[in-house]
């Protein structure tokens, strides 16, 4: 059984055009993110929710906007897409408490053209 | 703002060597720190957490160390094998379940 899931496992598109990633998981955590990581490895944060309330937005454009529909579900909509978006994007969960593990999801690879 | 960094950036030692990877971290106030592995085109798999008022963890093979006062914590990874070869990445979390990564140490084992 997959713990974290995401879709698709890679996504090529256009720039300007608008995409969704989702983001499932079936642990019963109440925290899930959102990561991105760039061409040189660097993974960084984007989003946190808890219980479906965004408790972490660092700086990232408001072209990316985070939906949480339930505490199992996480996902990104990148609305009018641009070159220095692609990267993979990794979603995660933890069962909050400052002490646990995050478990990660095996990424999207998103390439704009 | 908490800034991870890891050294070396790339590894290469010959199978059956013992090796330690570091990690260093510039504010001591964490909850945890968390040793990953990314292997090529794959996501990432916990090895091992240490929380904040451990001195290490083990795994098998693998050992981590944390010492907050000094923001450091290493890897120690024992009679290496081809198979341990990957992206290893630490991860340090703050207030808010916010992980740092550090860039991430890249190593070959030979057979």
């Amino acid at each position: 059984d997959t713990a974290v899931s995401q879709t698709p496992k890679y996504l090529v598109t256009q720039m300007g055009n608008d995409k969704s990633i989702k983001c499932e998981q079936n642990l019963g955590h109440d925290t899930m993110y959102w990561y991105k990581q760039d061409s040189k490895k660097f993974l960084k944060i984007m989003f946190s929710y808890n219980n479906k309330e965004l408790i972490i937005n660092e700086t990232v454009p408001n072209r990316f906007s985070p939906k949480s529909p339930d505490k199992a579900h996480l996902n990104l909509h990148i609305n009018s897409l641009e070159l220095g978006d692609s990267a993979v994007y990794f979603c995660a969960s933890q069962e909050r408490g400052g002490s646990n593990e995050q478990y990660f999801g095996p990424g999207t690879r998103l390439t704009v053209t | 703002k908490q800034e991870v960094t890891q050294i070396p950036a790339a590894l290469s030692v010959p199978e059956g060597e013992n090796l330690v990877l570091n990690c260093s971290f510039t504010d001591s106030a964490i909850y945890n720190l968390q040793w990953f592995r990314q292997d090529p085109g794959k996501g990432l798999t916990s090895l091992l957490l240490i929380q904040s008022s451990q001195r290490e963890q083990t795994s098998g093979r693998l050992n981590a160390s944390l010492d907050k006062s000094s923001g450091r914590s290493t890897l120690y990874i024992a009679a290496s094998q081809p198979g341990d070869s990957a992206t290893y990445l630490c991860a340090a979390e703050t207030s808010g379940s916010r992980l740092t990564f550090g860039e991430g140490t890249q190593l070959t084992v030979n057979p």
